[in-house]
């Protein structure tokens, strides 16, 4: 149980393009689902929290109008990047909480490419 | 401030050997800890999990950690290492709603 999905698991795409990222929890309702980003040899940095049906929470830092994020329903978040820069390559990775539990299940990982 | 540090970059230990990640933590009440490992190219996957009773916890692949309150620590350790366990661990502590703070993570490597 507490499978999270992300899809595309890697995507290469011009600068300029925006970058559309889902990540699915696939056998429980995630009330609160995370948005991180991993540089080479580092740590994850948090970028958002969201919740569904209302607006993510974003870091210190992490530009909103860049990273949208959407949590349209209990099982689903999508972040777009958008206007991609080479800057923005990364290994992005969604995680999502079960209820009331501490414990956060993570996709695999999108590696995003940008030329 | 909350905190989590792992001190070591890399452990190394040869294979059938016991092992043991460090990690200290700095948090204001009780400590929700947690153990992730992430295999190159993936995403985390959940080890174990401190939230309160019994100092030592038992979690997946036979890893375990031992929650200590005065030395503010939660040591991950296995009695015997696999080629297999080779991945980079991660250390985490709650902190605000459900966000988790994280340790800079530690590389195993597991010699045979």
């Amino acid at each position: 149980g507490a499978v999270v999905s992300q899809h595309p698991s890697r995507v290469i795409c011009k600068s300029g393009t925006s970058v559309k990222i889902e990540c699915r929890s696939l056998d429980f309702q995630a009330t609160t689902m995370f948005w991180y980003r991993q540089f080479p040899k580092q740590s994850l940095m948090l970028m958002a929290t969201s919740n569904e049906g209302s607006k993510a929470t974003y870091e210190q830092g992490v530009e909103k109008d860049k990273f949208l994020i959407n949590h349209a329903s209990l099982t689903l978040s999508t972040l777009t990047v958008t206007s991609a820069h080479p800057e923005d390559s990364s290994f992005y990775i969604c995680s999502a909480t079960l209820g009331s539990t501490d414990t956060q299940y993570f996709g695999p990982g999108t590696r995003l490419t940008v030329l | 401030a909350q905190s989590v540090a792992q001190p070591e970059d890399q452990v190394n230990v040869a294979e059938g050997n016991p092992l043991t990640v460090k990690c200290t933590y700095s948090v204001s009440g009780n400590p929700y800890l947690f153990w992730y490992v992430q295999y190159p190219n993936r995403g985390l996957q959940f080890l174990l999990k401190y939230i309160t009773g019994d100092n030592l916890v038992k979690g997946s692949y036979g890893f375990e950690a031992e929650f200590n309150k005065s030395q503010t620590s939660f040591h991950l350790k296995k009695p015997s290492a696999l080629v297999s366990d080779s991945a980079l661990y991660f250390c985490a502590v709650r902190g605000r709603g459900y966000q988790l703070i994280w340790g800079a993570g530690t590389k195993l490597i597991i010699k045979p």
